[in-house]
């Protein structure tokens, strides 16, 4: 079946460091896949999606490209601010059905 | 504001009781799903509803139950609640059954089973 894995968290950086969220996924065919960003206390919402290989998604200053060769869809941003953070989810949507496969999630603090 | 509204926010009952979640999807959204988030699980799919129909089924217990109304509001029962039930239950709605550009989530309810 399906699945994503995520970097293990939580990460902690300094505003202005850059960041760099690792993703790898298991899936047949061409699946889609996002990132989600969740704020303490609120629901997921789509940060950036990219349906086919070599797209780069990008928004927020945040970007991930889909690398069909090595099956991953890496975050990343130059200079993360203190309004980052939150929990970010790799997701995957499979070739056939609509459901979205979650990773674990990353928890990111920046401090100021 | 993402558009999906979902209640309540909170909701503390006992074990063996019975709760509705209810959700309204994003205006113009025929497609609803619903997502258990608990902190040893993650993000599991439970259920997902089109214009009315059940389209596809993910990790749902046999005590738990959904459905979507014709104003297409859905709402999620879950029954004889024990103390594992205890979590975030989201909803999303995407405007197609094959939910293309991915979903819009609610702000989730969180169920406590004390």
């Amino acid at each position: 079946g399906n699945s994503v894995t995520q970097m293990e968290g939580p990460v902690t950086l300094s505003e202005e460091a850059f960041l760099t969220i690792n993703c790898t996924y298991t899936a047949t065919g061409y699946p889609s896949l996002f990132w989600y960003v969740q704020y303490p206390g609120e629901g997921l919402q789509l940060l950036l999606k990219a349906t086919k290989a070599d797209d780069k998604g990008s928004n927020k200053g945040f970007e991930a490209t889909y690398r069909k060769e090595t099956t991953s869809f890496h975050l990343e941003k130059g200079s993360v601010q203190v309004s980052d953070s939150a929990v970010y989810f790799c997701a995957l949507r499979g070739t056939s059905g609509s459901r979205l496969t979650f990773g674990e999630g990353t928890q990111l603090t920046v401090n100021p | 504001d993402s558009g999906v509204t979902q209640t309540p926010k909170h909701l503390i009952t006992a074990t063996g009781q019975r709760v509705t979640l209810r959700c309204s999807p994003r205006s113009g959204d025929l497609s609803v799903y619903w997502y258990q988030q608990s902190l040893d699980q993650g993000l599991q799919f439970l259920i997902q509803y089109y214009n009315g129909e059940e389209r596809a089924k993910g990790n749902i217990l046999e005590r738990f139950s959904a459905q979507q109304f014709p104003d297409l509001h859905s709402e999620l029962n879950l029954s004889s609640l024990e103390l594992g039930d205890s979590a975030l239950y989201f909803c999303a709605s995407s405007v197609d059954p094959g939910a293309t550009y991915g979903y819009t989530f609610g702000s989730g309810t969180r169920l406590t089973v004390v």
